[in-house]
């Protein structure tokens, strides 16, 4: 099955700063390609997604890059504000075969003043 | 509109008891997950069902754990003779159709946290 592992575990930023979080995957096969924010307590919200037939993807601060030969993507927050301070998950998806999201083990991001 | 909902939010019980997770999925998605989020971890599949239809249940843990979804629309997850390890939060997600418009987000609910003593 597909396996993903997420680094780093922890992140600390200023505010102002970017962080990146980086998640790579094992089956080739995955084409889908979420990425949920979940603060304590609280739902995984969904944040940003790409798939397979596109390399990047942009939404204001937050981007993701994909590279299908390396099985690696990656979440880039630019000018990080307190408010994103949260835990990121990352996870992939077979939307041919497979129903389920398989994540990441989360990154906790601290924005710090 | 509303999003997922979940009941309990929190449920505390004794090594032995049965228990059971209600969710509420967003109207009109017809597909819905459960997922189990260990302190710390990211969710982890437990099931899926399309409609009444169980899908997958590959990620069931043991035979203790049951799901139903009868009328394609609210789902009960049961855990017969809770052990501590089944100490989480469960999650539950809904989504439209898989592939239907291309349309793969999974919306989560907030959750259930079981504390078995």
């Amino acid at each position: 099955g597909e396996n993903v592992e997420q680094h780093p575990s922890t992140l600390s930023v200023q505010e102002g700063d970017s962080a990146v979080i980086k998640c790579t995957y094992s089956d080739s096969a995955s084409n889908y390609f979420p990425w949920y924010k979940q603060e304590l307590g609280k739902r995984p919200q969904l944040i940003i997604d790409i798939r397979s037939n596109v390399g990047e993807k942009k939404d204001q601060r937050i981007a993701v890059t994909l590279n299908k030969t390396a099985k690696h993507f990656s979440l880039h927050i630019t000018e990080t504000q307190p408010e994103d301070s949260a835990v990121y998950f990352c996870a992939a998806l077979n939307t041919g075969t497979a129903s389920k999201l398989t994540f990441g083990t989360g990154t906790r991001l601290q924005v710090t003043l | 509109g509303a999003g997922v909902s979940q009941s309990p939010r929190y449920k505390v019980a004794k090594r032995g008891q049965d228990v059971a997770l209600r969710c509420d999925p967003i109207s009109g998605h017809v597909s819905l997950f459960w997922y189990q989020q260990a302190l710390g971890q990211g969710p982890e599949f437990l099931t899926y069902f399309q409609n009444e239809a169980q899908l997958d249940k590959s990620g069931l843990p043991s035979d203790r754990f049951f799901a139903e979804r009868p009328e394609g629309s609210v789902s009960t997850l049961k855990i017969q003779r809770t052990q501590q390890e089944d100490s989480a939060v469960y999650l539950c997600a809904s989504s439209l159709l898989l592939g239907v418009r291309k349309n793969y987000e999974q919306y989560f609910g907030p959750g259930t946290r079981l504390t078995v003593t």
